[in-house]
C-alpha cells in the first residue's frame, strides 16, 4: 500500500534551535518528494521538490534530504523562528496511467517557543 | 499570496443541504485540484481538472462533483451534506497537467465548511 508516514507527530522547540522532521514512504514507483509548510487555517506552501536523482535541496533555513534507496526523507530547519510554527507535510508523487498521484503524509506539527 | 482565490471563506449549513465552492486558479494555470482536509487529518485528494476536462480522480464521494469552466475557474458541488463533510476544502492550481509529476501546485486559502 502506498503510504507516507511522518514523525514526530508534534514537536516543540525553543527559538533559535535546530530541528529535523522525518518522512518515510512506501510509495512506488516514485516521481518526486515535496515538503510543504501549512500555517494553521491556510493553504500549504511548497518548500522543496526533489526528484529521484537529488539527495539534498535547500530553501533558506530549510534543507531537505532524500534517500531513495531507503525511502526516507528529512527536513532540517536551522535557527528556528517563531514564524516556523506550522504543520510540515511530506508529499510523495508517483506516476500513474493518466499522470501523477500525490500521497500526503499527515504532517508534523511544529511549535517554536520563546 | 499564491494567486489562487477561493470563495466563500467560511460556509455554515445544515445536514442534507447542497453547497458550491468556487476556485479561481492562478493566471496561466490550466489545472485545478480539489482537496479535503478534515480536523487532524491529512490532505485528501478529491479530483483534478485540466483545461476543462477531468484528469484524475481521488477519494471523491458520489455526492460530490466538480467542473472546470471555459474561463478555467472551477466549482466543487457537495450535496446531501453530512456532519462528517465538515472540513477545510482547498483548491490548488498548476500550469501543466501533472503528467511529469514535477508541476508545483499552488494552494488557495481554503473554504471552511461546517455542517450542523
Amino acid at each position: 500500500k502506498n503510504q507516507v508516514e511522518q514523525s514526530p507527530q508534534s514537536l516543540i522547540i525553543l527559538e533559535g534551535k535546530n530541528c529535523t522532521l522525518q518522512c518515510n514512504y512506501t510509495v512506488s514507483p516514485f516521481s518526486n518528494l515535496r515538503w510543504y509548510k501549512q500555517d494553521t487555517g491556510r493553504g500549504p506552501v511548497s518548500l522543496t521538490i526533489m526528484t529521484f536523482s537529488e539527495n539534498t535541496k535547500s530553501n533558506g533555513r530549510y534543507t531537505a534530504t532524500l534517500d531513495a534507496d531507503t525511502k526516507q526523507s528529512s527536513l532540517h530547519i536551522t535557527a528556528s523562528q517563531l514564524s516556523d510554527s506550522a504543520s510540515y507535510i511530506c508529499v510523495v508523487s508517483r506516476p500513474t496511467g493518466g499522470g501523477n498521484k500525490l500521497t500526503f503524509g499527515t504532517g508534523t506539527q511544529l511549535k517554536v517557543e520563546l | 499570496d499564491s494567486g489562487v482565490t477561493q470563495t466563500p471563506k467560511h460556509l455554515i449549513t445544515a445536514t442534507g443541504q447542497r453547497v458550491t465552492l468556487r476556485c479561481s486558479p492562478r493566471s496561466g494555470d490550466l489545472s485545478v485540484y480539489w482537496y479535503q482536509q478534515s480536523l487532524d487529518q491529512g490532505l485528501q485528494f478529491l479530483i483534478q481538472y485540466y483545461n476543462g476536462e477531468e484528469r484524475a480522480k481521488g477519494n471523491i464521494l458520489e455526492r460530490f462533483s466538480a467542473q472546470q469552466f471555459p474561463d478555467l475557474h472551477s466549482e466543487l458541488n457537495l450535496s446531501s451534506l453530512e456532519l462528517g463533510d465538515s472540513a477545510l476544502y482547498f483548491c490548488a492550481s498548476s500550469w501543466g497537467s501533472g503528467g511529469d509529476g514535477y508541476n508545483e501546485q499552488f494552494f488557495g486559502p481554503g473554504t471552511r465548511l461546517t455542517v450542523l
